[in-house]
């Protein structure tokens, strides 16, 4: 089982251009959470999606947008990057039936 | 006031000690979480736990749910427990976790 993959693991973007990044949940789970960590900070919920529906959100932005396929991998889309959007970006999956959540590695996006 | 709280931001020590990491939380949680998280950002969970106490090799956690408040133990620590170590709820009706800012713990040897 690889566990909870991400992609890319480091991406440098320039303001205002477009973001995507991707996750994998571990074999079983159904729920993937999005969160966002800046420097020195604790993770900040971004959302999470289940039956390829957004079911929670958390304050962030409409440029945050997300979509979950059939298979239950996901997307984040950041649009309009600020110098802010830089972060280490977590997805967090688990299963419906048991809330223990199991990381990714992270996606580091640096904003210039 | 954050809803989730730790204490220390940072610890050293040195190899061999005993280590104590607290966190408080004002909210309703159906569950706590101990995470670790090394330099490079990848998160590990170490423990999920609604009551009672629970250990895993040199690791402890324990949860007061009237009090609201958990400890994460390290007995005989080692340089490679060096990372930060974070705590985060899970609250009632949903699924998201709130975190805490972390302890950076620094063990020497």
């Amino acid at each position: 089982d690889a566990g909870v993959t991400q992609s890319p693991t480091h991406l440098i973007k320039t303001r205002g251009q477009q973001v995507t990044l991707r996750c994998s949940p571990k074999s079983g789970h159904d729920t993937v959470s999005w969160y966002q960590q800046a420097l020195g900070q604790g993770p900040q919920f971004i959302f999470q999606y289940y039956e390829e529906e957004e079911r929670q959100r958390g304050n962030f932005p409409d440029r945050f947008s997300g979509h979950q396929f059939p298979n239950y991998s996901s997307e984040l889309n950041v649009n309009a990057l600020l110098l802010g959007d830089s972060a280490l970006y977590l997805c967090a999956s688990s299963s419906l039936m048991n809330t223990e959540a199991f990381f990714g590695q992270g996606t580091r996006l640096t904003v210039v | 006031k954050n809803e989730v709280e730790q204490s220390p931001q940072n610890l050293t020590a040195q190899e061999g000690e005993f280590i104590t990491i607290n966190c408080s939380y004002s909210v309703g949680i159906s569950a706590l979480h101990w995470l670790q998280q090394h330099p490079g950002g990848g998160i590990v969970s170490l423990f999920m736990l609604s009551s009672g106490k629970k250990k895993h090799g040199r690791l402890i956690a324990t949860i007061n749910i009237q009090e609201k408040h958990s400890s994460l133990h390290i007995t005989a620590s080692h340089p490679r427990d060096s990372a930060v170590y974070i705590c985060a709820v899970g609250s009632y009706n949903t699924d998201k976790l709130i975190f805490g800012t972390g302890t950076r713990l620094q063990v020497f040897p």
